[in-house]
């Protein structure tokens, strides 16, 4: 599984983007990038996912470049309700069960 | 639809105990994984099934733990007996081949 790095926690204000970036420099061919995002007592919640280039969604985009070694999730113009842990995660989504790891994410606190 | 499903979502037992959490993953899902999370490892992957058979049950902390998976709409987590360390929140998650998971709202596990 490729082991992913990103930062420990980053600190934001009301209206910023913020762009969390992901490291997985051993990511294999049929990888893809998950991101979740959880709040505190509640589980992880799927946010997005990609393989390459961007994928945008309601809630976020998600760049990654040409190498696939690293990934960028970004969040437009957050608000406070945006405070939680967000994951990323790398694997094989087609194998029979997909083994799904997490680290210790990405501590986002917005501010007013 | 219904979520995952999860009970209790609160327990509090003494050590030595037997402690029996449960999952109703959401219907047509063929993949379940059980989670355990604390403010020291994070969320850990503890086992997982796919078409209600175990894949991967290297997460599991030792002999004392066990899960099970009688059938798609239905699965077990069993601690016995119970120690303080094993207090946590445990998070039942259930997806389909895409690898988006879903999580029930956790089990808070507390042993005095």
């Amino acid at each position: 599984l490729a082991k992913t790095t990103q930062p420990i926690s980053m600190d934001s204000y009301e209206g910023q983007e913020v762009n969390i970036t992901c490291s997985h420099n051993n990511i294999a061919t049929n990888d893809y990038i998950t991101w979740y995002q959880q709040f505190p007592s509640q589980g992880p919640r799927f946010i997005i996912q990609g393989y390459k280039t961007k994928v945008t969604n309601e809630v976020a985009s998600l760049f990654i470049p040409a190498d696939r070694k690293s990934s960028t999730l970004s969040l437009p113009r957050v608000s406070l309700s945006d405070t939680a842990v967000y994951y990323c995660l790398v694997g094989d989504v087609w194998t029979g069960g997909f083994k799904t790891i997490f680290g210790a994410g990405t501590r986002l606190f917005v501010k007013a | 639809d219904a979520g995952v499903i999860q009970s209790p979502r609160h327990e509090v037992t003494e050590m030595g105990q037997e402690v029996t959490l449960r999952c109703k993953p959401i219907s047509g899902h063929n993949s379940l994984f059980w989670y355990r999370q604390t403010m020291m490892r994070g969320l850990e992957l503890l086992i997982y099934f796919n078409n209600n058979v175990p894949i991967d049950d290297s997460g599991m902390p030792e002999d004392r733990f066990s899960a099970k998976m009688p059938n798609a709409s239905f699965s077990t987590l069993k601690i016995q007996p119970s120690e303080p360390r094993d207090s946590a929140v445990y998070f039942c998650a259930s997806s389909l081949e895409t690898g988006e998971l879903f999580f029930g709202e956790g089990s808070r596990l507390t042993v005095l």
